[in-house]
């Protein structure tokens, strides 16, 4: 069955410490692929997305995803991370149509001051 | 701020009963797609309108049902409510005909309680 995986589910890391979540999907066909992140007490709102062209995306706020056709994986980094990054972050991917995101379980991250 | 509003925010219902949960997208939007999250899971795709019709449908039975009407808003309705209906039920309204096609902008979502 077509699914997403985030392998860890909580993340607790000091300021300045490098993030990287991963994100594997079990799909061998095209694929566009998300990040989403909700911040507390808000709505989900995207982080990067990737559809096509250099698998090395970058999106808001520092964050950069890489795209591995190979390990189908989509993971997320950071190289320092701020207090403000405390959030669950959600991998999220179309696969071969386009309107149904299959999305991962979610991984709560936080960050100590 | 994503201008995607749902109401309510909060409810509680009992099994068997029937509930409407509403939606107003985004100015331009013509795409409304729902989404049920339970518990620490991620958001599991219901289905999506575009255009006032359904055009996808993830798998749910067919009590799950819903209404895009002309000015883009949209309705989902649970009938004959079971406890595992209970969860966070998110509209994300999109510009294009689906997730795969750009960014979705998520209301803050309805708290469904079932007992």
């Amino acid at each position: 069955a077509q699914s997403v995986s985030q392998h860890n589910h909580h993340v607790i890391l000091s300021e300045a410490a490098s993030l990287e979540l991963g994100c594997n999907y079990s799909y061998g066909g095209t694929v566009n692929l998300f990040w989403y992140v909700q911040y507390p007490g808000q709505h989900l709102q995207l982080l990067l997305k990737y559809f096509s062209g250099d698998p090395l995306v970058k999106g808001i706020k520092g964050f950069e995803a890489e795209f591995i056709k190979s390990k189908f994986s989509f993971n997320l980094r950071k190289p320092s991370v701020q207090w403000s990054d405390t959030a669950e972050y959600f991998c999220a991917v179309v696969m071969d149509s386009n309107y149904q995101l299959i999305w991962g379980a979610g991984t709560k991250l936080i960050i100590k001051p | 701020e994503t201008g995607v509003t749902q109401s309510p925010t909060h409810l509680i219902k009992t099994r068997g009963q029937q509930v409407t949960l509403r939606c107003s997208s985004q100015s331009g939007h013509n795409t409304v797609s729902w989404y049920q999250q339970a518990l620490g899971q991620g958001p599991q795709f219901i289905f999506q309108y575009y255009r006032e019709e359904e055009n996808g449908r993830g798998n749910f039975p067919p009590r799950f049902s819903g209404l895009q009407f002309p000015n883009y808003s949209s309705e989902l309705n649970v009938n004959a409510l079971e406890l595992d209906d209970s969860a966070l039920y998110l509209c994300a309204s999109s510009a294009g005909q689906g997730a795969g096609t750009g960014e979705l902008f998520f209301g803050e979502g309805s708290r469904l309680t079932v007992l």
